[in-house]
Parts: C-alpha cells; sequence; structure tokens
C-alpha cells in the first residue's frame, strides 16, 4: 500500500524567510504532484514532476524529485503573505493498471506572518 | 469550457437519509475520481471510473454507490448517510494521455 508523508504538517514562517516541505512515499514511483489549496478552495496545480531529477521552478516556489531516496521538497524562497495556504503532494503509481489515481499527503498549513 | 462542475456546493442531511453528488467534465477525459477531504487526512480516493459504465472502488469505498452512465457524468450516492460521512467531496478528471487531474469546486456536506 502506497503511503504518502508530508513534513511539516504546520509552518508558520516570516516573510522574507526560506523553507522547505518535505514529501515522502513508500513505493517507487516517478510521478509526484504539487497543489496548493486555499480555504474554502478546490485544489490548483503546482507542479508535475515526472522523472528523477526533476526540477521546476515558478515564483518563489522550487519543487524537485528525487525517485531513489523517495522524496520530494518545495523550497519556499523569501516567502510573502500570499504564499499562506495548504500544500499537498501526491504521488501516481505508474503502470497500465494505475489509471492515475492519486495517494496524497495530510498536507502542510503554510502561515506566513509580517 | 466549465471544465469540472459538481452539484450542490453545500448540502446539511439527516442521519439515514441519502443524497446523490454530480460531477460533470466537458473535456472528454476518459478517468474520473470521486474523493473525500478530511481534516489533517489528505485527499482519500472513494471509487474512479475509467470509462463510460465501468467503476472501482478506491480506498474508502463503503457507504458510496457510483455510476458513470455518461462520459461526460459521475454520480456518487450515499445510500444512507452516516455522520462520518461528514467531509468535502471532490471530483476530479484526467484524460488517458494527461498526467494532471483536474479538480472540481468541492461539495461540502454535513450529517446531522
Amino acid at each position: 500500500e502506497l503511503k504518502v508523508e508530508q513534513n511539516p504538517l504546520f509552518l508558520s514562517m516570516q516573510e522574507g524567510k526560506n523553507y522547505t516541505i518535505y514529501c515522502n512515499y513508500s513505493t517507487t514511483s516517478d510521478r509526484l504532484y504539487w497543489y496548493r489549496q486555499d480555504p474554502g478552495k478546490s485544489l490548483e496545480s503546482l507542479f508535475v514532476l515526472l522523472s528523477n531529477g526533476a526540477v521546476k521552478q515558478e515564483g518563489r516556489l522550487m519543487a524537485s524529485l528525487d525517485t531513489k531516496a523517495r522524496l520530494s521538497t518545495l523550497h519556499i524562497t523569501a516567502a510573502v503573505h500570499d504564499l499562506s495556504a495548504t500544500y499537498f503532494c501526491a504521488v501516481d503509481i505508474p503502470g497500465g493498471t494505475s489509471y492515475g489515481k492519486l495517494t496524497f499527503g495530510q498536507g502542510t498549513i503554510l502561515t506566513v506572518h509580517p | 469550457n466549465a471544465g469540472v462542475t459538481q452539484t450542490p456546493k453545500f448540502r446539511v442531511l439527516k442521519t439515514g437519509q441519502s443524497m446523490t453528488l454530480l460531477c460533470a467534465q466537458d473535456m472528454n477525459h476518459e478517468y474520473m475520481y470521486w474523493y473525500r477531504q478530511d481534516p489533517g487526512m489528505g485527499l482519500r480516493l472513494i471509487h474512479y471510473s475509467v470509462g463510460e459504465g465501468t467503476t472501482a472502488k478506491g480506498e474508502v469505498p463503503d457507504g458510496y454507490n457510483v455510476s458513470r452512465l455518461k462520459k461526460q457524468n459521475f454520480l456518487l450516492g450515499l445510500e444512507s448517510a452516516a455522520p462520518s460521512q461528514t467531509s468535502v467531496y471532490f471530483c476530479a478528471s484526467k484524460g488517458v494521455s494527461y498526467n494532471e487531474q483536474f479538480f472540481g469546486p468541492g461539495t461540502r456536506l454535513t450529517v446531522l
């Protein structure tokens, strides 16, 4: 059974600081997704990582994937208040019978303070 | 394109009542999914469908039934609602050739 664990689950940051959210998963996969969710809203896709060593950046967020370590990181650079949200990672097991089913981490609630 | 839509947005049920949640997508996607979101647990897969007329169980299927009579619609039914089914329900769809799932806006269900 695939398990996906994020840490930390709660993150309180000061504006301007850097931090990293970690996503560990238990089964071999090279397909990992990061989503953002604002309170009361749906999930917004941030990054799709599809190979070992994949790195993607968008603004102050950068995501990477190490399939050998079964680890993805979401790095936040110089945090701003607008980044306050819940961040989820999700893993998809490749293969014909997977049908794209996602297993999600618990989510990291990020709060950025002035 | 509307993408993925869900009906209703909010609903309050009494224990034992039944209801159906409707998910519709206009992207001609083959795969559709129902998830539930509970605090501290991320999203968990209830049921999914890989094509019209097909459905399969996910991680937490008990107490729910689904149907996909048309490719664009995926219905989630609660036969006899229980307080443990109080949750936010998200529908998603994905094309066979795509990597990403597209999520609907969610339905907030409270069972008293």
